[in-house]
Parts: C-alpha cells; sequence; structure tokens
C-alpha cells in the first residue's frame, strides 16, 4: 500500500513550458486535492476531486487545469509556467475528511 | 469568511517538556473538523490529530492531544514530553461542511525547536 505517490518529486521550468505533475493513490479514496505551498504560508488549495469526472476549482486555480478520468490518478497540468508558479506541491486523497498527503514536487520556473 | 491564525511563527522547548502550540479559527458553520499536520525538514506532511466540532472530549493521540475551546474558537496542540525529533513545522487546517470534504484551509505554521 503506496499510499499517496507524485512524480517527479523536482522539477525546473522555463517561463511558458508546460508540464503534468501526476498523483497516484492506492487507497480508492474519493477525494483528492491539490495544494501549493509557498514560503512562510501554508498550504493553499489549487483543485479538487469528489470523484472520478467531477472537478472543482480551490481557491488559487489560475494557471492550472485537472482533470480524474480515474479514482486513482489526478494530474495537475501547468499550462504556461510563470516564475509565480515556483512552489512545492502536495497532492492529497481523502475519504471522510483527513487528507493524507504525497511527498510533494518542488518546482522552479525561471 | 473561514480562517485560520497561528500567531506563533516559532516556539522552542527543552527536551522532556510539554509545549502548547496556538490556533485560532473563525467560521460561522456549526460543523466542522480541525487537523494538526506535522511538516518535518523533509517537507512531507503528517496527520497527527483531529478533532470535530461536536465532540464532546477533547482528541488525544499519543504525546498528542487538541485543547478544544469551542466558545473561543481555539484548537491548540499540546506536545507532551517533547522529543528532539519533534522538531518541525507544525500546521492547524480546518474543514467545514459549506467547504466540503475537500477543502481544507490552513494557518501559516508554527515553527518549533527542541533543545536537548
Amino acid at each position: 500500500n503506496a499510499g499517496v505517490t507524485q512524480t517527479p518529486k523536482f522539477q525546473v521550468l522555463k517561463t511558458g513550458q508546460s508540464m503534468t505533475l501526476q498523483c497516484a493513490q492506492d487507497m480508492n479514496h474519493e477525494y483528492m486535492s491539490w495544494y501549493r505551498q509557498d514560503p512562510g504560508m501554508g498550504l493553499r488549495l489549487i483543485h479538487y476531486s469528489v470523484g472520478a469526472g467531477i472537478t472543482d476549482q480551490g481557491e488559487v486555480p489560475n494557471g492550472y487545469n485537472v482533470s480524474r478520468s480515474t479514482t486513482e490518478d489526478f494530474p495537475l497540468r501547468l499550462l504556461s509556467a510563470a516564475p509565480s508558479q515556483t512552489s512545492v506541491y502536495f497532492c492529497a486523497s481523502s475519504r471522510e475528511g483527513t487528507q493524507y498527503f504525497g511527498p510533494g514536487t518542488r518546482l522552479l520556473v525561471l | 469568511a473561514q480562517k485560520i491564525t497561528q500567531t506563533q511563527p516559532g516556539m522552542f522547548v527543552q527536551e522532556k517538556e510539554a509545549v502548547t502550540l496556538d490556533c485560532t479559527y473563525d467560521t460561522s458553520d456549526p460543523s466542522y473538523g480541525l487537523f494538526w499536520y506535522k511538516q518535518p525538514s523533509s517537507g512531507e506532511m503528517i496527520f497527527l490529530i483531529y478533532q470535530g466540532s461536536y465532540d464532546q472530549q477533547n482528541a488525544t493521540e499519543g504525546r498528542y492531544s487538541l485543547n478544544f475551546q469551542k466558545a473561543r474558537k481555539s484548537a491548540n496542540l499540546v506536545i507532551s514530553a517533547s522529543q528532539l525529533g519533534d522538531s518541525a513545522m507544525y500546521f492547524c487546517a480546518m474543514r467545514s461542511i459549506s467547504g466540503g470534504y475537500n477543502k481544507l484551509i490552513f494557518g501559516a505554521g508554527t515553527r518549533l525547536a527542541v533543545h536537548p
């Protein structure tokens, strides 16, 4: 039981490039979320999903897309990377409220 | 508006002593949940403890307990018998029914340093 996994662990992008952050969970959780963590701040919700085929925006959705084609996977797409998207990204999953987090992806946009 | 406030940017404690990390929250929802997470220097987010707004007793998990004062809207984390491995960032978070299960709101965190 791997829990929540994220790839890559670290990525460097140039401004304007696109990429997808991968997230997978093997706990059969309905709910999955993406957060970003900036220095000196707590986590902020980007997008979330309450089940396959259903997604919605969180607090800071601009510049990001998500989709949920399966229960297990919830990828986060950066359409055109900007330096303001330099952050640590966490994926989380839950069934009844307690969210369990992946190890994070550290993204640097130059 | 829903908000979590952690007023202590940094705290330090001597090993084996107890420490309290403060958290106040703001919500108008009658049903909500409060969480504490630990983030060590390695970066992962580790769930510590949960308190529901209707729970009659304060939550406890081993050396962690949550001092829940509903009227004051506070949910302080108490760590008893601190260990060197407790040195980390600690985040308080809230989930409310109107926000949905996925929507956790986090405070800015408190950095705890445990000294030998």
